[in-house]
């Protein structure tokens, strides 16, 4: 188990490029989200999949973000037209699949995808 | 709307004292409250986890405390060490729901 990986680490682009980051979660963990945080703000919610499916996705989110989980294991999360407020810390965590009264609420965060929009 | 409100300054404090976190909510009623460590460019650690039903969880030097009718919840870090710096972060969720929702953090400092 090596935990929850992000590729790339750090992205730089200029406004108007897309961009697509990969999270890879815990091989046995079939949920999946994505958030973004920003400085001195806690994760703020992007998405989450159970499986391959999309099951909620935030009304903030702009329709230039997409994200996709075709597996069910790895998820990419595309931002077109980037913009400057895009810029920020992307995170992915993973949990286990839920089972009452067991530890399915913990999550486990990989160490993110600092984008910066020039 | 929900919201979760922590310590919005920094709080110092010097080696070997008790340091203690507040996270306060409204507009919510969670099923258990979280609470992750962050250090500069990483993702959130898992710390400890509360259920409604408990008033308090205690690991290693680290103490939480839940009052849902408060609503809030102290976090302790007893013989406080400056490898504890890092910022704190108190989340809330529902069992079987999707979203946790979190507070923008406590940033710790622990003077040698």
């Amino acid at each position: 188990d090596t935990g929850v990986s992000q590729n790339p680490r750090h992205k730089i682009t200029k406004r108007g490029q897309n961009v697509t980051f990969r999270c890879d979660p815990i091989s046995e963990h079939n949920r999946l989200y994505w958030y973004r945080q920003t400085l001195g703000q806690g994760p703020e919610f992007l998405t989450y999949f159970q499986n391959e499916a999309q099951l909620e996705k935030s009304r903030l989110l702009s329709d230039r973000f997409s994200a996709e989980r075709p597996k069910g294991s790895f998820s990419t999360l595309e931002i077109q037209r980037t913009e400057q407020g895009d810029s920020a810390m992307y995170l992915c965590a993973s949990r286990p699949p839920f089972r009452l009264g067991g530890r399915e609420e913990t999550q486990y965060f990989g160490p993110g995808t600092r984008l910066l929009v020039l | 709307s929900q919201k979760i409100e922590q310590n919005s300054e920094a709080l110092n404090i010097q080696e070997g004292k008790t340091a203690t976190l507040t996270c306060n909510y409204t507009n919510y009623s969670p099923a258990y409250l979280q609470w992750y460590r962050q250090d500069p460019g990483r993702g959130p650690v898992f710390l400890l986890l509360i259920r409604e039903n408990e008033k308090e969880k205690r690991k290693e030097r680290l103490k939480v405390t839940f009052d849902t009718t408060l609503k809030q919840s102290l976090f302790h870090i007893t013989a406080s060490q400056p490898a504890d710096s890092a910022t704190y972060l108190c989340a809330l969720g529902k069992t079987g729901g999707f979203k946790t929702i979190f507070g923008a953090g406590t940033r710790l400092f622990v003077k040698a």
